[in-house]
């Protein structure tokens, strides 16, 4: 039972490529996260999805898509990048609402994006 | 947008001493958690409180709920080296809003062997 499982560790890339950032979780979570985490900022929102097929925007969507592949998936791109996208991102995965005692999200190891 | 804040900063304690982390957040909430983060690691879920508890353990660790106060703590008894790392709270609020944490900037805590 792996949890959840983000590829790739370290990224670095110029100004203006793009990348696409992957997610997997294998404890049949609906809803799934997408934060970055930068000094003094602590962890932001990027996109979340609630359930399969659904995707929302969090609190700094700019710059990012997501698609959300079947359950397990959830993958974040980046289009264009841009010195300000440099941060860690985290993905993350919750039980769904309703099942059992609420629980607090898993989250994978991160994604370490320097863009140059 | 944040809604927790954590109290202290930084805190930095001598092996086998007790710990206290604060937050206080600003709107009605459904429950609150803390998180843990080693350096260079991802977040790990330590405890949840819901709105209507006031105390709950989980082994080394005590977390009180003040609902009047928009507050809470984490007590890390007899720290140990290891428990040396970042912690956060979040809170989902009263609204439901889609599941959605929002998270405060953190307690560095530094446990000294």
């Amino acid at each position: 039972n792996a949890g959840v499982t983000q590829t790739p560790k370290f990224q670095v890339l110029k100004t203006g490529q793009s990348m696409t950032l992957q997610c997997a979780q294998d404890m049949n979570h609906n809803s799934m996260y997408w934060y970055r985490q930068d000094p003094g900022m602590g962890l932001r929102l990027i996109y979340y999805s609630a359930s399969e097929g659904t995707t929302d925007k969090g609190e700094v969507p700019n710059g990012y898509n997501v698609s959300r592949l079947n359950k397990r998936e959830f993958s974040l791109r980046l289009e264009s990048a841009a010195p300000s996208q440099t941060s860690v991102y985290f993905c993350a995965s919750r039980v769904p609402k309703g099942q059992g005692v609420p629980d607090g999200y898993t989250f994978g190891s991160g994604t370490r994006l320097t863009v140059v | 947008s944040q809604q927790g804040e954590e109290d202290p900063q930084a805190l930095s304690i001598q092996e086998g001493e007790n710990a206290t982390m604060n937050c206080s957040y600003k709107t009605s909430i459904n429950n609150l958690q803390w998180y843990r983060q080693n350096s260079g690691r991802g977040l790990v879920h330590l405890i949840l409180i819901r709105s209507n508890e006031r105390e709950k353990h989980s082994g080394r660790l005590r977390v009180t709920l003040d609902t009047s106060k928009k507050s809470s703590s984490l007590l890390i008894t007899a720290s140990r080296a290891a428990d040396t790392a970042s912690y956060f709270c979040a809170t989902e609020d009263r609204a439901g809003n889609n599941r959605k944490l929002i998270w405060g900037l953190g307690t560095s805590l530094a446990v000294n062997p």
